[in-house]
């Protein structure tokens, strides 16, 4: 019954550094998401794939990118990390269109 | 283009009283969702309204669709210490389908 499971829960990185967030969901839900969480503005989408093989851009995506590996898995990636993208990441996943999301634990990413 | 706005951004509650936080979208929208966040920890989906004028209970917390489908709000009556987080609206957002918008949520602090 794990649902939606993210890794690593914290991580430290220096500035130019890159790293993946690894996302998995065993509900075999169609749709994944990748959101950023910072103080006082919510929850912002980067990424999300409506299904395996596809992915679109959200609201902030400059400096990440994606891979939708399966239906199980989504991947966000940092090619060379900022401060700026200092911030905690959640994944979620809906089975379709409108339904609730499922959110992992997150990722808080601290990049000095 | 689209905003989901939340107020207010923080909310002290004495223990036993109630309280309202409002949700507000800038476009009409086809149905609300609300999810709480506990401190530390992720959202959680609470509860999805799609008529216009529905209305919900869970136990305390009452939540509402306005008639014009443009806002919401989430009512809890007598606050109790497991009602403290931030509670977040999100709506469908307009430039695709199945995406949400987020509001930037009210956190609910309660003093014993």
């Amino acid at each position: 019954n794990a649902g939606v499971t993210q890794t690593p829960k914290f991580q430290v990185l220096k500035t130019g550094q890159s790293m993946t967030l690894q996302c998995a969901q065993d509900m075999n839900h169609n749709s994944m998401y990748w959101y950023r969480q910072d103080p006082g503005m919510g929850l912002r989408l980067i990424y999300y794939s409506a299904s395996e093989g596809t992915t679109d851009k959200g609201e902030v995506p400059n400096g990440y990118n994606v891979s939708r590996l399966n239906k199980r898995e989504f991947s966000l990636r940092l090619e060379s990390a900022a401060p700026s993208q200092t911030s905690v990441y959640f994944c979620a996943s809906q089975t379709a269109d409108n339904s609730p999301l499922h959110f992992g634990n997150g990722t808080r990413l601290t990049v000095t | 283009g689209q905003q989901v706005m939340q107020i207010p951004q923080y909310q002290h509650v004495q223990e036993g009283e109630d309280f309202t936080t409002y949700c507000n979208s800038s476009t009409t929208l086809s149905n609300i969702q609300w999810y709480k966040q506990r401190p530390g920890g992720h959202p959680v989906f609470l509860i999805q309204l799609v008529k216009s004028g529905e209305v919900k209970k869970q136990k305390r917390l009452t939540f509402q669709f306005g008639e014009a489908k443009k806002n919401s709000s989430l009512h809890i009556t007598a606050t109790q210490t497991t009602d403290v987080g931030t509670y977040f609206c999100a709506g469908p957002s307009t430039d695709s389908w199945g995406k949400f918008q987020f509001g930037a949520g009210t956190q609910v602090v309660v003093t014993p």
